[in-house]
């Protein structure tokens, strides 16, 4: 079946400094990725949708300039969290499709800042 | 606004027993709906999905109901087992809308 490593599963991190979170889907080519946030006991929030080559669209209330999303190949997004604080402490996941209705999510990053 | 809306936060069950977790939804312009589960600090699992042209899809255990008029989506486990034990997650849209999540607990 279809595979999405995201890499770190975890880090920590000082306040300040920016942090890369990578998704990668291993036996497919991703046209969509999403990056999505979780807090504590809640659900899911989606950040952001990125397309292969375009820029990455932004759900309202979610900072671009802190929460950089790249997606540069059909096989890799990357979301830079930039002078991370201790409020980005999150678990933080991808998830990629290949077009149509199939989604495969990564297995999350859990951020600590600092 | 919260357009998902899981209003059971858990639900224990026994073992070998029917589990059923409800979603609600309000936007419909949604056109594709699904469930995963998640486990502490991991992430989801995908399990079933279902498009809006459909009322119902079957996976093994796992169904799938859609209630347009309603709104409404649940997902039925039968027989439930103990390792179905996990937070249980419906998510509407293309771009995906999450509920708050249901933690189902199978009892031995």
């Amino acid at each position: 079946g279809a595979v999405v490593s995201q890499h770190p599963s975890r880090v920590i991190c000082k306040s300040g400094t920016s942090v890369k979170i990578e998704c990668r889907s291993l036996d497919f080519q991703a046209t969509t990725m999403f990056w999505y946030r979780q807090f504590p006991k809640q659900s899911l929030m989606l950040m952001a949708t990125s397309n292969e080559g375009s820029k990455a669209t932004y759900e309202q209330g979610v900072e671009k300039d802190k929460f950089l999303i790249n997606h540069a190949s059909l096989t890799l997004s990357t979301l830079t969290v930039t002078s991370a604080h201790p409020e980005d402490s999150s678990f933080y996941i991808c998830s990629a499709s290949q077009g149509g209705y199939g989604y495969t999510f990564g297995s999350g990053t859990r951020l600590t800042v600092v | 606004d919260q357009q998902v809306k899981q209003n059971s936060p858990s639900l224990s069950v026994q073992e070998g027993r029917i589990s059923i977790l409800n979603c609600d939804y309000t936007n419909s312009m949604f056109d594709y709906f699904l469930w995963y589960k998640k486990y502490p600090a991991e992430g989801p699992t995908f399990l079933i999905s279902i498009s809006s042209i459909k009322d119902k899809n079957e996976d093994g255990r796992f169904t799938v109901f859609l209630n347009k008029s309603a709104k409404h989506l649940s997902l039925h486990i039968v027989p439930s087992q103990p390792g179905d034990s996990a937070v249980y997650f419906c998510g509407c849209g293309n771009q995906f809308y999450f509920g708050t999540g249901t933690s189902l607990t199978v009892i031995p």
